[in-house]
């Protein structure tokens, strides 16, 4: 059974970087058939893609976001991670991660339970 | 970017219900669509992937159809359990695979 975690912290200042880490169980993040993905949601809000890390550690993110945003991965964890610079209050959202077939064809079949991060001073 | 239209923003319906949302994307995607059901404070799932199957352990009552730039989730029967709010996402342009605004079932 594969499950996704986030942590990191819940609180983010103004302008300071957000970063959180999604632990993989059940699976690999070096996988060939994955886009290790990071989602997010603001309060009330719909879904927004921020992008994706794939086992070669390629990366693709949100054009909206890439001068921000950063998703790097630790094999030896077996976890990837998001790093979102700069951040506003804009940014305060859900954040998940989850697991997307690399092939595009059968959607996003595992998610994490997500994460609160909350920006302000 | 592929752009989503997705439709109505909100619906209200009855336990028993035949109810349709509509999803548009701006350029063809072929089948690369999928249906998320997300309920109030959990992660969405997905429903159909490739715009028309079912995923493993999803209630028949739910269907897709559709293909190019215009795509159709159906729930034949509405049970209590539905009340939630669904998102298409497409997979066809690399990224951003971007979903739609979502649909929000509600009691009537």
């Amino acid at each position: 059974q594969v499950q996704l975690q986030e942590s990191g912290p819940g609180l983010v200042k103004p302008s300071e970087t957000l970063s959180l880490t999604c632990t993989i169980s059940g699976d690999s993040v070096s996988s060939a058939n994955y886009y290790w993905t990071w989602i997010r949601q603001s309060p009330g809000k719909g879904l927004e893609w921020l992008g994706c890390i794939y086992y070669s550690e390629n990366t693709n993110y949100n054009p909206s976001l890439k001068s921000r945003v950063t998703i790097s991965v630790d094999k030896s964890k077996n976890q990837f991670s998001l790093k979102l610079s700069s951040v506003t209050a804009a940014d305060t959202a859900v954040y998940y991660c989850a697991r997307d077939r690399s092939n595009g064809w059968y959607g996003i079949d595992y998610w994490g339970q997500g994460t609160l991060v909350t920006v302000s001073s | 970017d592929i752009q989503m239209t997705q439709s109505p923003s909100s619906l209200s319906a009855s336990v028993g219900d035949r109810v349709t949302i509509t999803c548009r994307t701006s350029q063809n995607i072929g089948s690369y669509l999928h249906w998320y059901q997300q309920k109030a404070g959990k992660a969405p799932k997905v429903l159909i992937y490739a715009a028309s199957n079912l995923q493993t352990g999803v209630p028949s009552r739910f269907s897709g159809s559709g293909s190019g730039t215009d795509f159709t989730l159906t729930i034949s029967s509405l049970q209590p359990e539905d009340f939630a709010t669904y998102y298409c996402q497409q997979t066809y342009s690399d990224f951003p695979r971007t979903f739609g605004q979502g649909t929000k079932v509600e009691t009537k």
